[in-house]
Order: C-alpha cells, then sequence, then structure tokens
C-alpha cells in the first residue's frame, strides 16, 4: 500500500460524458501527479500540481484539467469523452521538496473506459 | 530533452536465471535514473534509483542497477528470476522543469516473464 489513494477504481462511461476523478496523496505529499497509461501511448505524464498551484504539464489534451485543493487531493476532470480516452489514469505523490529525486508513491490507479 | 530506451519490450527468463533489462538514457547532467516495477492490476512501485552517489544501487527484491556514463545505461539486473518477478518494469529518467519541479519522463516499458 503506497499511502495514496485514487476513486472510483473504475468507471464506465459514454462518448461526450464529462468525469472526475479523486486523488488523495501520502500524508505529508505536497506534490501531485496525473499519469495516463494506455497500450499504445504507454506511460504519459498529464499534468503536476505542488501545494495547489499548478507546476508542470505534460501531454494533456484541453479537454482535460486538473486541479489540487487546500487539503491537497487533486480532482482530474475529463470532458466531452472519446472512445481514446479510455485507459488507467494513475495519480502518484512526492515528498516535500518536489525536486528531481524524489520518489514518486503511485496510488492503484483509475481504470476509465468510455464506450 | 530528456528521454530513456528500454530494449525489449518482452523478456522471458526461466525461474533461476538471470534478469537483465536493459535501459538506455539521454538526459543532461546529472541524470536522476529510477527503475519501477507494476504489478497486474497495480500502481508503479519504486525498485531503486540512481542519485548520483554510488553507481552500483541496489534496490528492493534482490533488483540492482549500474549507472554508466560512459554507455547511457542503467540496466536492471537480479541474479535469479523468481516467479513473482513478472510484472512490467519502467525505466524512468527525472530533470527539474523549468518551474524547478520533478519532471519524469517514463520508457515505454518491458514485461518480465518468468518460466517455471
Amino acid at each position: 500500500d503506497s499511502g495514496v489513494t485514487q476513486t472510483p477504481k473504475h468507471l464506465i462511461t459514454a462518448t461526450g460524458q464529462r468525469v472526475t476523478l479523486r486523488c488523495s496523496p501520502r500524508s505529508g505529499d505536497l506534490s501531485v501527479y496525473w499519469y495516463q497509461q494506455s497500450l499504445d501511448q504507454g506511460l504519459q505524464f498529464l499534468i503536476q500540481y505542488y501545494n495547489g498551484e499548478e507546476r508542470a504539464k505534460g501531454n494533456i489534451l484541453e479537454r482535460f484539467s486538473a486541479q489540487q485543493f487546500p487539503d491537497l487531493h487533486s480532482e482530474l476532470n475529463l470532458s466531452s469523452l472519446e472512445l481514446g480516452d479510455s485507459a488507467l489514469y494513475f495519480c502518484a505523490s512526492s515528498g516535500t521538496s518536489g525536486g528531481p529525486t524524489d520518489t514518486q508513491y503511485f496510488g492503484p490507479g483509475t481504470r476509465l473506459t468510455v464506450l | 530533452a530528456q528521454s530513456v530506451t528500454q530494449l525489449g519490450s518482452h523478456v522471458s527468463v526461466s525461474e533461476g536465471a538471470l534478469v537483465l533489462l536493459r535501459c538506455n538514457y539521454s538526459s543532461s547532467v546529472p541524470p536522476y535514473l529510477f527503475w519501477y516495477v507494476q504489478y497486474p492490476n497495480q500502481g508503479l512501485q519504486l525498485l531503486l534509483k540512481y542519485t548520483s552517489a554510488a553507481t552500483l544501487v541496489k534496490g528492493i527484491n534482490g533488483f540492482e542497477a549500474e549507472f554508466k556514463k560512459s554507455e547511457t545505461s542503467f540496466h536492471l539486473t537480479k541474479p535469479s528470476a523468481h516467479m513473482s518477478d513478472a510484472a512490467e518494469y519502467f525505466c524512468a529518467v527525472s530533470d527539474q522543469s523549468s518551474a524547478g519541479y520533478q519532471k519524469v519522463t517514463f520508457g515505454t516499458g518491458t514485461k518480465l516473464q518468468v518460466i517455471p
């Protein structure tokens, strides 16, 4: 158990819909990262937050957005869903510095299926 | 831009045989390198990391990796494979983003199959 929690575990929805994925980081961790894992794209970094502020963006679509709240939990919002958005979405958290040597602790993931 | 290349998307070894998973990196100096493991239906878990201290890094579950600057490699090894080692392994390189925070790039992963 990494200490990172993600809900829901599974999500099935239809094209065009909007969903929200939730992540609670390990106690004390200020950085939260979101990743998308799919068979064709592999593990792709989406976005990073540090103590409530966006710090780095990766391959995140404009239809996707995220935020980190004062209690440090984070939400990833996916809208106008397409079939190709079906994937595993991971949240990870890391320690107080957010620096390059930090270990990232991954949650169990949310499996999104878009029908 | 930093990147890692994992040679071989699938590797099969016999139980008890040497495990060797290859990773080559491209990064500005110094690179910070990681190996993560993903068991079926689980998130990634850190095996080990190189942060410019000792070049031979020991990790969990008997795995180790050696940083070789001249070869830009960070291969993962284990002397004797166990059935429980069957999983997907990801090499990753970390650098600071322009905002001064960690930016990690993962390789495409290598699935390890252990044959009884």
